[in-house]
């Protein structure tokens, strides 16, 4: 079993739309949680950041984080074609000198 | 947020040479980077944890001679392919965490390596 599973998509919704990215884990010592978006050859940038179970919400963007389920989710709102990219679920433990555990992606696809 | 810089974006070079790439962290100190690498419509895979003052720690597979990170201060952490091949080419992906805060991880640009 991965440590972090991730549905690879792609998913393709009409503009306007609310999109849901969801990740699961395993390992249940992670304790932080990132979402990043990732256009074609580019580097991922970050887009939430969250350490606590509940909601964070950012803009048309809501994180969602159940440690109790080992269950992740990111809401996109009002979903615009700039938003079709590759979405990254991560998680990592506590300190700096830990590295990131990623998902494989979803991609999305907003259509006009 | 914070930034972290990769260079060079692209770079071509020839079977047998060596190519050189350079992250840094522009606004904050990192002791420890790490070097991704991503083939397309893949996720990243990481290669190896970079620690400043100190030898990096490579993922099973990786091959340390091939790929030589140094980390040199506190904001720079470079990754020489060694010895290119066409196999070598791919995405390379640099990213880093804030020294002493369990901040988010920050990515640079990356580097689009093609092996000619």
């Amino acid at each position: 079993q991965k440590e972090v599973e991730q549905d690879p998509g792609p998913l393709s919704v009409p503009e306007g739309a609310i999109v849901s990215l969801n990740c699961t884990y395993s390992n249940s010592a992670f304790q932080y949680f990132m979402w990043y978006r990732q256009y074609s050859r580019k580097g991922p940038e970050l887009l939430m950041y969250t350490y606590s179970s509940g909601n964070k919400e950012d803009g048309r963007f809501t994180a969602q984080v159940d440690k109790s389920s080992k269950y992740i989710s990111l809401f996109i709102r009002d979903s615009q074609p700039s938003d079709s990219a590759t979405y990254l679920c991560a998680m990592t433990l506590s300190g700096g000198y830990q590295k990131v555990t990623f998902g494989t992606g979803t991609k999305l696809q907003v259509i006009p | 947020g914070a930034v972290v810089s990769q260079h060079p974006s692209r770079v071509i070079c020839k079977s047998g040479t060596s190519v050189k790439i350079e992250c840094r962290s522009l606004d904050f100190q990192a002791t420890t980077m790490f070097w991704y690498r991503q083939f397309p419509k893949k996720s990243l895979m990481l290669m190896a944890t970079s620690n400043e003052g100190s030898k990096a720690t490579y993922e099973q597979g990786v091959e340390k001679d091939k790929f030589l990170i140094n980390h040199a201060s506190l904001t720079l952490s470079t990754l020489t392919v060694t010895s290119a091949h066409p196999e070598d080419s791919s995405f390379y992906i640099c990213s880093a965490r804030e020294q002493g805060r369990d901040t988010e991880a920050f990515f640079g640009q990356g580097t689009r390596l093609t092996v000619v």
